[in-house]
């Protein structure tokens, strides 16, 4: 069965800062991965995926995101941290039935 | 523009009392979905559709009910079998190897 894991509850960076937020998956076959944010009392939003192809997925609002096969990792990353950036990040895998299974959420305070 | 309309956005609820919660797509997506979300929790699935006029059940549906009659529409009744609905409720639709699109979520209280 599918899995995602993200091991930190709750990042605080620096405005200007560069950010991580760290994900781990567990799927059988090739992994389909996303990045969403939500912001209070909204719904998610896109920010990022892997499919295929280079390693490095660049996405919305400066964000990027590592795949690693070896480590089966998906961080989040972006050089330089806005204040706007303060929500609550998840991870995701998609599965060959077209099912999304979420991680627990990674809260991002960025300080000014 | 194209995406999900929840509604209402806030909901509440009566012991005893079946409510229902709409989600309307006009981005022609196949799969639609109703996930929960709890206080500083992830998202668990309560029911999904990959098609009209079937839906599969989820890690959480008991107390819950689902219809996909149409393409766009797939509303939720959260029945008095559900002993604890507070929560917040988010539909979300897709597409082929496509990310999801999520609507606005509805806040489901107890009166």
């Amino acid at each position: 069965a599918q899995s995602v894991a993200q091991p930190e509850d709750q990042v605080n960076v620096a405005e200007g800062n560069p950010l991580t937020v760290k994900c781990t998956y567990s799927v059988s076959g090739n992994p389909y991965l996303f990045w969403y944010v939500q912001y209070p009392n909204r719904g998610l939003q896109f920010l990022l995926k892997y499919i295929t192809g280079d390693n490095l997925v660049k996405g919305s609002y400066g964000f990027e995101a590592e795949f690693n096969k070896s480590q089966t990792s998906f961080h989040l990353k972006k050089p330089s941290a806005l204040v706007s950036d303060s929500a609550l990040y998840f991870c995701a895998v998609r599965d060959y039935g077209q099912n999304f299974v979420f991680g627990p959420g990674t809260r991002l305070s960025v300080l000014p | 523009d194209g995406g999900i309309t929840q509604s209402p956005k806030y909901l509440f609820r009566k012991e005893g009392q079946n409510v229902t919660l709409s989600c309307e797509q006009n981005l022609n997506h196949d799969a639609m979905y109703w996930y929960r979300q709890d206080p500083g929790q992830g998202l668990r699935l309560i029911y999904y559709s990959q098609i009209v006029n079937d839906f599969q059940k989820g890690d959480i549906a008991e107390g819950y009910s689902v219809s996909r009659e149409k393409k766009e529409s797939f509303p939720l009744t959260v029945t008095s079998a559900q002993k604890n609905p507070t929560a917040f409720y988010l539909c979300a639709s897709s597409m082929g190897v496509w990310p999801q699109h999520f609507g606005d979520g509805t806040r489901l209280s107890i009166l």
